[in-house]
């Protein structure tokens, strides 16, 4: 039973263009969400993160919008790059210990 | 310096036998985290500790997997009796949080691909 939900194993988009990579979760209690991001061979590497207080976040290109009635969050891209190809992880801190929960990821390729 | 590093980075054994898996985390991190990321999956938790001490292992799928971490800084993640079913890939992850919850972001490691024949 997946408490974080990512329904979009891919995404392709052109460069220039805005990506925005959806994600879901179950539990209300969460009270972080992060997105990392994850090369080939590589460990994931973090991104951008949002308190569940807030329902916004912006660092340069990347904007992370958290709507908490409707348990969904979502990661703007803009403008995407081909560098930005990548599989996107969303993530809750949820555990008591601060275990990280992660979606299965979406898949980006962002064409030249 | 600096990252989190595991070895080895690809492990091949057969079923039945016994690995180790080594993580190093960022020089004074307290907080050291174990994943396990199947095919076509995120990474699941797997144990977590704070400094010496295996603060939550209840993401443990059973008992043929144990993790050290003596002296609070290198872990060792063992598992007995491998089944083909372990092959995944392995990543630590560390991070400065004294207590673990709240915001905590996690540094990780490239992983150990283990593939079990």
């Amino acid at each position: 039973d997946q408490q974080v939900k990512q329904n979009s194993p891919s995404l392709s988009v052109q460069e220039g263009r805005i990506s925005i990579l959806n994600c879901d979760y179950t539990n209300s209690m969460f009270d972080y969400f992060l997105w990392y991001k994850k090369y080939p061979a590589e460990g994931p590497t973090f991104l951008i993160s949002i308190s569940s207080i807030k329902d916004k976040n912006e660092d340069g290109r990347f904007t992370v919008f958290l709507n908490k009635s409707a348990k969904h969050l979502s990661l703007h891209i803009v403008p995407s790059q081909p560098g930005d190809s990548a599989v996107y992880f969303c993530a809750a801190n949820g555990g008591s210990q601060g275990n990280l929960i992660f979606g299965k990821g979406t898949k980006l390729s962002v064409k030249p | 310096g600096a990252g989190v590093s595991q070895t080895p980075s690809n492990k091949v054994t057969e079923k039945g036998k016994y690995v180790e898996l080594r993580c190093d985390p960022i020089s004074g991190h307290t907080a050291l985290y174990w994943y396990r990321q199947s095919l076509g999956q995120g990474p699941e938790f797997l144990i977590y500790f704070q400094g010496t001490g295996a603060a939550d292992d209840s993401g443990l799928p059973n008992d043929r997997f144990f993790a050290v971490r003596p002296e609070g800084s290198v872990s060792t993640l063992k598992i007995q009796r491998t089944e083909r079913g372990d092959s995944a890939v392995y990543l630590c992850a560390s991070s400065l949080n004294p207590s673990g919850a709240g915001y905590n972001e996690q540094f990780f490691g490239p992983g150990t691909r283990l593939t079990v024949l």
